[in-house]
C-alpha cells in the first residue's frame, strides 16, 4: 500500500462545477498535511496547508479526518485556471515529507 | 519565502554520460532536498543535503549513482551519472522555509 494515496483522476469538470478530490494516508504518526498545485511542466507551489479544524481560502476548502486517514479538497464556481494537477502532500515526524501521485483536474468551457 | 534558480532547465543527453544540475537558493537554509519526478508520477525524494556533511540517500538511490555536493549554505549540485533513459525525468531541488516546502523550476532530463 502506498503511504499517500489519491483519486488518480483525471477529473474532467465544466466551468462553474464544483469538485471534490480525496487522499488517504497510512502512517497515523502524520503531522502535518498540504494540498500542492502543478501545472503542466512547472513545479509544484502549495495551495493551501490541512488542519483539523477544516480551512477555507476563497473558493477551497481543505479538510483532515485523523480518525479515519484521510484529507480533502473542495474546489467552488471551477475556473479554466484551476485545470492542474493536485499533490496530496503529508509530512511525518522531522523532515519527511510523502507525496501522492497527484490529481489531475481539467476544468472546460 | 525562498527563490530557489535551478540550472539548466532542460538538456538532452547521450547514454553514458553525466550531468551536473546546479540549485542556488537567496537565502541560507540548514538542508535541500533533491528530487526526481518521472513522467506522469509523483516526486521521489532523492536524498537530502546538509552542509559540511554527506547527503542521506533514500533507499533506492546512491551516491555513485546521484553524488550530491553542499559546499555552503544556499547551493547544492546533483550529478546524474552514467546516465541511461530510464533516467529521464524531472530533477527539483527543494528547501523548507518554515513548513512549506520551495521548489526549484526543474530541471528536465532527457537520456537519449
Amino acid at each position: 500500500r502506498k503511504e499517500v494515496e489519491q483519486d488518480p483522476g483525471p477529473f474532467n469538470v465544466p466551468e462553474g462545477a464544483t469538485v471534490a478530490f480525496n487522499c488517504t494516508y497510512s502512517n497515523s504518526a502524520s503531522q502535518s498535511f498540504f494540498w500542492y498545485r502543478q501545472d503542466c511542466r512547472k513545479e509544484p507551489k502549495l495551495l493551501m496547508s490541512v488542519y483539523s479544524s477544516g480551512n477555507e481560502d476563497g473558493r477551497f476548502t481543505a479538510q483532515l479526518n485523523r480518525a479515519s486517514q484521510y484529507i480533502s479538497l473542495l474546489i467552488r464556481d471551477s475556473k479554466l485556471s484551476d485545470s492542474a494537477t493536485y499533490l496530496c502532500v503529508v509530512k511525518t515526524g522531522g523532515f519527511k515529507t510523502i507525496f501522492g501521485a497527484g490529481t489531475r483536474l481539467f476544468v472546460k468551457a | 519565502s525562498a527563490v530557489i534558480s535551478q540550472k539548466p532547465s532542460r538538456d538532452i543527453c547521450q547514454r553514458g554520460t553525466s550531468l551536473t544540475i546546479q540549485c542556488q537558493v537567496d537565502s541560507q537554509v540548514t538542508m535541500m532536498f533533491w528530487y526526481r519526478q518521472q513522467p506522469g508520477q509523483s516526486l521521489t525524494l532523492i536524498a537530502t543535503a546538509n552542509q559540511g556533511s554527506e547527503a542521506t540517500y533514500e533507499s533506492g538511490f546512491v551516491i555513485d549513482k546521484f553524488p550530491i555536493s553542499r559546499p555552503n549554505l544556499t547551493f547544492s549540485t546533483l550529478t546524474v551519472s552514467n546516465m541511461s533513459p530510464e533516467d529521464s525525468s524531472i530533477y527539483l531541488c527543494s528547501v523548507v522555509v518554515g513548513e512549506q516546502l520551495f521548489f526549484g523550476e526543474g530541471s528536465r532530463l532527457t537520456v537519449l
